[in-house]
């Protein structure tokens, strides 16, 4: 079973405040991602780490930026939230396989911009 | 541009019968595919995957089946369970993963 974890679970939150999102892993997986899904649609990569500081964008664009300062945290920083900023955010973390990596995400963390 | 299509949205089959969930890619260089189960307000879970050397794999009442010709793949469960009742990702790998839109399954009891 993974060990990946957020928080918040749940967040409301005004527009313009600056918000981050946590997410651990105790696994000592070396990559990290943020994926955004909206309900319905797929998974969205906007964020990718694959170490210790290093940090790529993914192929939505995104306003939010990321720091990946220790293996096990990969935290998701929004500096002013807008209502369209309002999705589901997942973070995953993955191990090589044989054939590629499998990757094994959090419980996610619903954030809602008013 | 959508690279994975998973284009039933929904899927209810009665327990015991076989669930047949299909995913249609257009990337030939897509070199792995899974499928995900997502229960709501979790993450989505890793259940199968399947290497494109393989066209099938098998993993207890889960198989699934690649067809590369015509870029498809199907998740068979069999037989269904209620809890198996949840929305599943199929999800293909190149130079990063490629989600689809998911399709959920309701399993009748």
């Amino acid at each position: 079973e993974a060990d990946i974890y957020q928080t918040p679970r749940y967040l409301v939150i005004g527009t313009g405040k600056k918000i981050t999102l946590e997410c651990s892993q105790t696994m000592g997986h070396d990559k990290m991602y943020w994926y955004q899904q909206d309900p319905g649609m797929e998974l969205h990569l906007i964020h990718y780490s694959y170490g210790v500081n290093s940090t790529e964008k993914g192929d939505l664009s995104s306003e939010s930026t990321v720091s990946r300062i220790r293996t096990e945290h990969f935290p998701l920083t929004l500096e002013s939230a807008r209502p369209s900023h309002t999705s589901q955010y997942l973070c995953a973390s993955s191990v090589s396989g044989q054939y590629t990596d499998t990757q094994y995400f959090g419980p996610g963390t619903r954030l809602t911009v008013l | 541009d959508q690279q994975v299509k998973q284009n039933s949205p929904s899927l209810s089959v009665q327990e015991g019968r076989i669930s047949i969930l299909n995913c249609d890619y257009t990337n030939s260089m897509f070199d792995y595919f899974l499928w995900y189960k997502k229960y709501p307000a979790e993450g989505p879970t890793f259940l199968i995957s399947i290497s494109s050397i393989k066209d099938k794999n098998e993993d207890g009442r889960f198989t699934v089946f690649l067809n590369k010709s015509a870029k498809h793949l199907s998740l068979h469960i069999v037989p269904s369970q209620p809890g198996d009742s949840a929305v599943y990702f199929c999800a293909a790998s190149a130079d990063q993963f490629y989600f689809g839109t998911g399709t959920s399954l309701t399993v009748i009891p």
